[in-house]
Formats: structure tokens, sequence, C-alpha cells
């Protein structure tokens, strides 16, 4: 079963502008980690946020963590072309903290 | 080598056949990890090794599919009886030694199975 949960299933924006991805859990997690798929092959990891930790940032990308409302946010800036993709948010639990629970992902088009 | 690698990229096969899954984890790595993904899902877990043992194999679907891992790197997948249902792209993540460290998984570029 998946226990992440993201929002909104499909975003379509035009290039430029800032897209916002949302993410929510139902247990308590180690790190919550966020990862790009092109065309439905290979991941790519984008960033990782700890528990203990509120925010985070990598280039054009901000990650923000919420524990007591157990949700996720990524933000991408200045959105490009290429940063077309489907998004997905994945979690490693406290129990059984090795595997990854991804969400169903959130299906981003950046219009040129 | 610079990342991990499977293969194939692409398989197709008959209902009923057997099929091996290979991949290449990340030098080095001694954590690997087994997902598969159907279309418009999200990855879903299937077996943890670190090194030779599988630690976790709870996401395994059935008895039909098994993995090994016998000298610490190089580990394949293996579905018997393959079913329509196996139909899916898998995918395989090496970290550098999983062990509750909360590490980054990096993943391979996944095997698209396709059952006829």
């Amino acid at each position: 079963s998946q226990q992440g949960e993201e929002d909104p299933q499909a975003l379509s924006i035009q290039e430029g502008e800032n897209a916002t991805m949302n993410c929510s859990y139902k247990t308590s997690i180690n790190n919550l980690q966020w990862y790009r798929q092109n065309s439905g092959r290979g991941l790519v990891h984008l960033i990782l946020i700890r528990s203990n930790e509120r925010e985070k940032h990598s280039g054009r990308l901000r990650v923000t963590l919420d524990t007591s409302k157990k949700s996720s946010s990524l933000l991408i800036t200045a959105s490009r072309a290429a940063d077309t993709a489907s998004y997905f948010c994945a979690t490693d639990l406290i129990q059984g903290a090795q595997k990854l629970v991804f969400g169903q992902g959130t299906r981003l088009t950046i219009n040129p | 080598g610079a990342g991990v690698s499977q293969t194939p990229s692409n398989k197709v096969t008959e209902k009923g056949k057997y099929v091996e899954l290979r991949c290449d984890p990340i030098s080095g790595h001694t954590a690997l990890y087994w997902y598969r993904q159907s279309l418009g899902q999200g990855p879903e877990f299937l077996i943890y090794f670190q090194g030779t043992g599988a630690a976790d194999d709870s996401g395994l679907p059935n008895d039909r599919f098994f993995a090994v891992r016998p000298e610490g790197s190089v580990s394949t997948l293996k579905i018997q009886r393959t079913e329509r249902g196996d139909s899916a792209v898998y995918l395989c993540a090496s970290s550098l030694f999983g062990a509750g460290l909360g590490e980054t998984q990096y993943f391979g570029p996944g095997t698209r199975l396709l059952v006829l």
C-alpha cells in the first residue's frame, strides 16, 4: 500500500511560473525524499529532508516539511520546459526503515 | 560504474514463462532495493538486500517472485510462471550503507516487463 498522497495529481503551468506540489503521509517518518521521473523510467533524486528539519533548498527547489500535519511541499521556482516530469514524494518509516514508500505522484507539465 | 544499471531495458514474454531481471548497483553500495511500478502509480517496494542477505522481502507479492544477490553486488530478480498482472516497470536502487540511516537511494533506469 502507498502511504503518500500527492496533490495535485496533475499540474500544468507556463514556463517561468512557480510550481508547488504537496505530499501528505500517514505514519511517523525518518526522512522524506522527493524524486523526479521522466517518461516512466528511472527516478532522479532531488532532495532529502529529515524529520527534524523544516525547510531545505537546492537550486530552484524548496522543500518544506511539517511533521505535525504530516505533509511536505515541493516548490520549483522559475519553471523550465525541462522540468516537465512526474514528481514523487517518498518516505522511509521509523518502523522498517529501509524501504521507501512512494505516493502516486504529480504529473507536471511546463508549457513554453 | 557511474550509476545503477539494469538489464534488459525491455522484456516481452509470454504468460507462464520464467524471466530474470538483472541489477548492477553503484560500486561499493551495500544496500540494494527492488521496486515495481505499474502504469500511473508510484513505485512499490519489493525486497531489500543488506550485503548478500535479503533483510526485508515483505513486498514480494507471492512465491513466484524471488531475488538473489550472491556476492553482495549484482542482484537478479526472478519471476516464475509469469502472469499478465506482472507487467510493470521493475526498478532497482542502491544506497551506500542502508541500515536505517535514511540515505538517498539511487535508482536505475528500470526494466519494462510486458507479459502477453
